[in-house]
């Protein structure tokens, strides 16, 4: 295990339901990131935070909703989510954003719609 | 956009011998960085290895080496002497050194399958 926790691992959901996603990691990290990653595709990034602050938003959908309370934990908001919304997502911390701060990644929580 | 590909959806090794895998991208930038990811069955993705692209010397860390053919814009991994715990995904991705072409983002491949025989 490294430093990235995810809660829930597995999660199941209805299409009306509202549920969150936590990550936290304990490596003293400023920026932290949120992935999506289907099968046979390559991993996507949804959000970027640093600092507490939302530096990126990759055209996600409105229905994710992202938190960042404090540098070490962040949060993803569902709601009204679609069956292809199935999928691994993946939390990751870097000590600050930039190609040279290596990511972290968490275990990921294995979302599925229904 | 960089685009990376990785050609190979699964690869098979026999323990202890070498195994490459192949990753292609597509890039107009001449600053970046490649990254190998290996992303074992309990789903928690790890950094292999790191090569930034103003380095002509190939990356290794141990096992793991990099053959980085920047002109051809090539970056394959060669484990050497393959272990059981080897077995995994293996993700290739690339990253932008510069702010305003991609921000923070690193772009994956779809991955490689590794799988090592006993």
């Amino acid at each position: 295990e490294t430093g990235v926790t995810q809660t829930p691992r597995h999660l199941v959901m209805g299409m009306t339901n509202k549920k969150s996603l936590k990550c936290e990691q304990h490596l003293g990290h400023n920026a932290m990131y949120w992935y999506k990653q289907s099968a046979k595709k390559p991993l996507e990034l949804m959000f970027v935070y640093s600092l507490e602050e939302r530096v990126e938003n990759n055209s996600v959908p409105s229905r994710f909703s992202p938190e960042c309370p404090n540098s070490s934990h962040l949060f993803l908001h569902l709601h009204t989510l679609q069956p292809e919304d199935s999928a691994l997502y993946l939390c990751a911390s870097s000590l600050r954003t930039g190609p040279a701060y290596e990511q972290y990644f968490g275990p990921g929580t294995r979302l599925t719609v229904t | 956009a960089q685009t990376v590909t990785q050609s190979q959806p699964e690869m098979s090794v026999q323990e202890a011998e070498t195994v490459t895998l192949s990753c292609t991208y597509d890039t107009s930038e001449s600053d970046y960085y490649l990254f190998w990811y290996k992303q074992p069955p309990s789903r928690q993705m790890i950094l292999v290895i790191r090569q930034e692209a103003y380095k002509q010397q190939n990356a290794t860390e141990n096992r793991f080496s990099v053959n980085f053919q920047k002109a051809a814009k090539s970056f394959s991994l060669k484990i050497s002497d393959s272990q059981l715990g080897d077995a995994a995904m293996y993700f290739c991705a690339y990253r932008s050194d510069s702010w305003k072409s991609s921000g923070d983002k690193l772009t994956f491949g779809t991955g490689t399958r590794l799988a090592v025989r006993p």
